[in-house]
């Protein structure tokens, strides 16, 4: 199993550019998330899914979307980048939570500039 | 919302000092889970406490849940250089999904 796969691991954009994070997952897990993490800080939760097709922000959402076609993937898009959502953005998914928390699997993050 | 405390945010040992980081919740819990992230790398999971007034130990790292589920501490015995990182604790106070990260503690150990 690969686990949780993102890419790109690096990517830099010039302001109001878009792009999509890829983030994969290959171990059937329903419980999705996007953090991100600016120098020096801890994780905030952006977005998170608990299923194909269910999804709801978290600490910080603007100025980010996400969607979940399928339990595999969980894209996070940036539709008009600004600098700053300069920051690493980790993927993460858990299993069922099976009454509590299940570990999260994280992602070797992609590190995004915006100038 | 939810508010999860995590203090001291940075700590400097000496090689085999202990260390200690407390998360700290304004709300009971129902778990809390405790990840590790070393420098460049992605965070990884250590732990997960879920009674009351449970403790845990992996090798030289102790972790203890609170007897009110409103905070955990995590103790580093005789600190070594690979201990050097940032330890983060986790919480869903929701019940929802929603995982919610404290700041951290980096911990620096000097040889």
């Amino acid at each position: 199993n690969a686990g949780v796969t993102q890419t790109p691991k690096f990517r830099i954009l010039k302001i109001g550019q878009s792009m999509t994070l890829q983030c994969a997952q290959d171990m059937n897990h329903n419980y999705m998330y996007w953090y991100r993490q600016d120098p020096g800080m801890g994780l905030k939760l952006i977005y998170y899914s608990v299923g194909a097709g269910i999804t709801d922000k978290g600490e910080v959402p603007n100025g980010y979307n996400v969607s979940r076609s399928t339990t595999e993937d969980f894209p996070l898009r940036l539709e008009l980048a600004a600098p700053s959502q300069t920051s690493v953005y980790f993927c993460a998914s858990s299993s069922d939570r099976g009454g509590y928390n299940s570990p999260l699997h994280f992602g070797n993050g992609t590190r995004l500039t915006v100038t | 919302g939810q508010q999860v405390m995590q203090i001291p945010q940075y700590q400097h040992v000496q090689e085999g000092e202990d260390f200690t980081t407390y998360c700290n919740s304004s709300t009971t819990l129902s778990n809390i889970q405790w990840y590790k992230q070393r420098p460049g790398g992605h965070p990884v999971f250590l732990i997960q406490l879920v009674k009351s007034g449970e403790v845990k130990k992996q090798k030289r790292l102790t972790f203890q849940f609170g007897e009110a589920k409103k905070n955990s501490s995590l103790h580093i015995t005789a600190t070594q250089t690979t201990d050097v990182g940032t330890y983060f604790c986790a919480v869903d106070s929701s019940n929802t999904g929603k995982l919610i990260f404290g700041q951290g503690t980096t911990l620096q150990v000097k040889p």
